[in-house]
């Protein structure tokens, strides 16, 4: 069955550390694969993407994404967290056809000061 | 920038009466999508439509739930008999359908039902 599995519910991290948000996927085809944001009381804004070619991808707000075919993984980094980085993220896969997103269950990212 | 707009952003509603959220996708998208976020919960997807006709549903969209392209511009989603388990944020998204686009979905920044 196609999924999207976010292992940590809730993370905390002191402002100024790094991050490591955890993605794993099962796919049975080619995946493409996002993470998107959500701010309290706000819509998805995505962060990044990954569909072909380097699988080391760069996104808004300094984020990036390393996709790992053989481990099925798309964890999201940042090297120094900013209180703003505050919100709900979920990582997401889907392929290029019309077909849905399938989203994970999401993690909540907290920053202390 | 072009955007996904949804409207209302927030509506109550009485149980059993019928709601209709509205959506203008961006204007140059083919795929069209209705997903549910009920209160911490995560991002179901309910309905994506394409081509005047719905491409795929999950099990969330039953008989209650229907879509429907009434314009070239606005994309609704309309709820016949409203349940209290359908409070939720209903989120609408678009994507371009030309080859070589990269999948992704915009989003509306959602409409808050509250069925009481």
């Amino acid at each position: 069955a196609q999924s999207v599995t976010q292992p940590d519910i809730h993370i905390t991290v002191s402002e100024g550390a790094s991050l490591e948000l955890r993605c794993n996927y099962s796919y049975g085809a080619t995946p493409y694969l996002f993470w998107y944001v959500q701010s309290p009381g706000q819509g998805l804004q995505l962060l990044l993407k990954y569909f072909s070619g380097d699988t080391l991808v760069q996104g808004i707000k300094g984020f990036e994404a390393e996709f790992k075919r053989s481990q099925s993984s798309f964890n999201l980094r940042k090297p120094s967290v900013h209180w703003s980085d505050a919100a709900e993220y979920f990582c997401a896969v889907g392929n290029q056809a019309g077909t849905a997103l399938i989203f994970g269950k999401g993690t909540t990212l907290s920053v202390s000061s | 920038e072009p955007e996904v707009t949804q409207t209302p952003s927030h509506q109550v509603t009485q149980m059993g009466q019928e709601v209709i959220l509205r959506c203008v996708p961006i204007s140059n998208h083919l795929y069209f999508y209705w997903y549910r976020q009920i209160l911490g919960q995560k991002v179901e997807f309910l309905v994506s439509f394409y081509n005047n006709e719905i491409s795929e549903k999950s099990e969330i969209f039953d008989d209650q739930f229907s879509v429907e392209r009434p314009d070239g511009s606005n994309f609704t989603l309309k709820i016949r008999s409203t349940k209290l388990e359908d409070s939720a944020m209903y989120f609408c998204a678009s994507r371009e359908g030309t080859s070589g686009h990269t999948g992704e979905l915009f989003f509306g920044e959602g409409s808050r039902l509250t069925v009481l």
